[in-house]
């Protein structure tokens, strides 16, 4: 299994609803990371996770909570966000120790706030 | 700083024509990493290809090919005989710190 899987593919969401993205990847890779992309733009890092421990928190809003339960799974929490926040959120993940390898991305979550 | 610059934002071709996207990059490491990614609308960053600061060899892979010249800190990517399912957003990124850097994204729409 070469992918990382994202859930949901699409979702709105309000200003006070609480929701959740997921990632699971089975390629036994030990570092895995949320993007945001805005439209016309590249991506840009909001957090790293490495061996299921958050390493690099890139100043994102508190609003946004990463979750990882386990090496498999990286969740994203989602709460009381503003339209400003709606994007496409992209996981990936990579070998720890061959990262030169290239990271996995997911297809993302188009994210609306409404 | 590391930097990485894509100075085209759109190109469009006709089906069958080459096209070459250009990427400039910027740091002060001696070792490091390029990538070209592809994003198709569907959205995944598709990985393409990864060159490393001590391998200046070009490479080709099928219509795909690669000129990594660090002399220029340049790294371009060039499409032949392009095809319209090669339409997508194409990125380059420079592997720093352990954070992907990536450019703005070239748009590379190929007309029938």
């Amino acid at each position: 299994d070469t992918e990382v899987t994202q859930t949901p593919k699409h979702l709105v969401m309000g200003m006070t609803n609480k929701k959740s993205l997921k990632c699971e990847q089975h390629m036994g890779h030990r570092a895995m990371y949320w993007y945001k992309q805005k439209a016309k733009k590249p991506p840009e890092l909001m957090f790293v996770y490495s061996y299921e421990k958050l390493s690099i928190n890139e100043s994102v809003p508190s609003r946004f909570s990463p979750e990882c339960p386990n090496s498999s799974l990286l969740n994203l929490h989602l709460h009381a966000l503003q339209p400003e926040d709606s994007a496409l959120y992209l996981c990936a993940s990579t070998d720890r120790g061959r990262r030169v390898d290239g990271y996995t991305f997911g297809s993302g979550t188009r994210l609306t706030v409404v | 700083a590391q930097k990485v610059t894509q100075a085209q934002t759109e190109i469009s071709v006709v089906e069958k024509e080459d096209v070459t996207l250009d990427c400039v990059y910027e740091t002060r490491d001696t070792t490091y990493y390029l990538f070209w990614y592809k994003q198709p609308p569907s959205g995944e960053l598709v990985f393409l290809i990864r060159r490393n600061s001590f391998d200046e060899q070009n490479e080709i892979s099928g219509r795909y090919s690669w000129n990594f010249q660090k002399s220029t800190s340049s790294f371009n990517f060039t499409i032949t005989a392009s095809q319209v399912v090669d339409s997508a957003v194409y990125f380059c990124a420079l592997l720093n710190t352990g954070k992907l850097i990536f450019g703005q994204g070239t748009t590379l729409q190929v007309k029938p």
